[in-house]
């Protein structure tokens, strides 16, 4: 069975750019989930998309959003970039219990420059 | 809110050697399930291991295993027999299954193991 695979990889931005990332998750997991991991706050949880809706959410600003689609792959979009959004994005899928197990995609290394 | 706390940022063990990571949080609940995630310098996002809160007995996976002290709130990992492969970056992580999956993860040790 595939991964989690995340794309792309690596991006480079410039500041008040917008970018896209993109998460294929597991076949047949339903939940997928991002975080934000840097070297200063370690790895912070964004958001979490079930069946398309937004079900969990973080403590981070309105400029990172999200949204799943109906075959569970999700996107990230983060408008406005600032510097200190430079990160490493990872996202993770499950089946969407609240038991379940995640496992995570290589994440994408954002730098904005 | 639900915390975790990793003391230990680095670490080291001689090959074939054990070690012990620890791992403590703080929640109210009663139900929640841990977690140890490794992550190689590659970056990708390993699980280790996993414990369910309300199961008494620690999880073990081929060389690690867990020793989960619910009163005292710790969750150690033990890497018995080291392996050069086991160098990583390791993560303890906290879901409260009334949050979904909205994991709290610590700060992570890094451990390197040496020949």
């Amino acid at each position: 069975k595939a991964g989690v695979t995340q794309t792309p990889r690596y991006l480079i931005k410039t500041r008040g750019q917008q970018v896209t990332l993109s998460c294929s998750p597991i076949s047949g997991h339903r939940s997928v989930s991002w975080y934000q991991q840097t070297p200063g706050q370690g790895l912070q949880f964004l958001f979490e998309y079930f069946s398309e809706t937004q079900r969990n959410k973080g403590n981070f600003p309105g400029r990172f959003s999200g949204r799943q689609f109906s075959n569970s792959r999700s996107e990230m979009n983060v408008s406005t970039l600032e510097l200190g959004d430079s990160a490493l994005y990872l996202c993770a899928s499950s089946f969407g219990t609240d038991t379940d197990t995640q496992y995570f995609g290589p994440g994408t290394r954002l730098t904005v420059l | 809110a639900q915390t975790v706390t990793q003391s230990q940022p680095e670490m080291s063990v001689q090959e074939a050697e054990t070690v012990t990571l620890s791992c403590t949080y703080d929640t109210s609940e009663n139900n929640y399930y841990l977690f140890w995630y490794k992550q190689p310098p590659s970056r990708q996002m390993i699980l280790v291991i996993r414990q369910e809160a309300y199961k008494q007995q620690n999880a073990t996976e081929n060389r690690f295993s867990v020793n989960f002290q619910k009163a005292a709130k710790s969750f150690s990992l033990k890497i018995s027999d080291s392996q050069l492969g086991d160098t990583a970056m390791y993560f303890c992580a906290f879901t409260d299954k009334l949050y979904g999956q909205n994991f709290v993860f610590g700060p992570g040790t890094r451990l390197s193991v040496l020949p």
